[in-house]
């Protein structure tokens, strides 16, 4: 399965670009990263997703390496509402399924 | 549009009894999804649902553990007989067609505690 490394938890300040790293140096050639965030109480949330370019949605933007052995996740404002632990998630190899690793958890300072 | 439903959302067992969770998918969702995560551990994939066929379910530890999707509709995970280590939040995905750009849609999850 591919492996992820993310560190364990960032802090921003509110109103502040937050850059999240990840590291998926064994990610296969077609495999799309996809990012999640998890609110307190609450299901996984999707945020974002690509492939080989970057990508950007009303949520946030994602920059991925052009040997795509690592990728990172931006929110360009950071707010409150965005203290969550994001996951990149790779599909495990053959599969659909998702394989969380233990993702960072971000808090954000008033 | 409604998003992935679970219920319930909390469940209270004792170990030995038997709980039915049930979730239901975005309507038109082929690919139904569980997980979950016990003992503040991470996340695990469980099985995934393509209609009402099993397409992989590599992650169901033990045969305590049943899914069904019949009608290919909703879905519902049983746990008889519970045990102790069974504690956890189970979360239930759904997305459209399960190719390599699919968008899994999480519920909120039912959070079961086994005493």
């Amino acid at each position: 399965d591919a492996k992820t490394t993310q560190p364990n938890s960032m802090e921003s300040n509110e109103e502040e670009p937050v850059h999240l790293p990840c590291n998926h140096s064994t990610i296969s050639g077609t495999d799309y990263i996809h990012w999640y965030r998890q609110l307190p109480s609450q299901g996984p949330e999707y945020v974002i997703h690509g492939l080989t370019s970057n990508v950007n949605n009303r949520m946030a933007s994602l920059a991925i390496a052009e040997d795509r052995k690592s990728s990172t996740l931006i929110l360009h404002r950071a707010t409150l509402r965005d203290a969550a632990v994001y996951y990149c998630i790779p599909p495990a190899p053959g599969t659909y399924k998702y394989i969380f690793g233990t993702g960072t958890r971000l808090k954000v300072l008033a | 549009e409604a998003g992935v439903t679970q219920f319930p959302s909390h469940s209270v067992i004792e170990k030995g009894q038997t709980v039915t969770l049930r979730c239901d998918p975005i309507s038109g969702h082929d690919n139904l999804y569980w997980y979950r995560r016990v003992m503040g551990k991470e996340i695990k994939f469980l099985l995934h649902f393509v209609k009402e066929s099993k397409q992989d379910e590599s992650g169901m530890p033990n045969n305590r553990f049943l899914a069904e999707r019949t009608g290919g509709t909703y879905s519902t995970l049983k746990v008889q007989p519970a045990e102790l280590e069974d504690s956890g939040v189970y979360f239930c995905a759904s997305s459209e067609s399960g190719g390599l750009t699919d968008t899994q849609y999480f519920g909120p999850g039912t959070r079961l505690t086994v005493l």
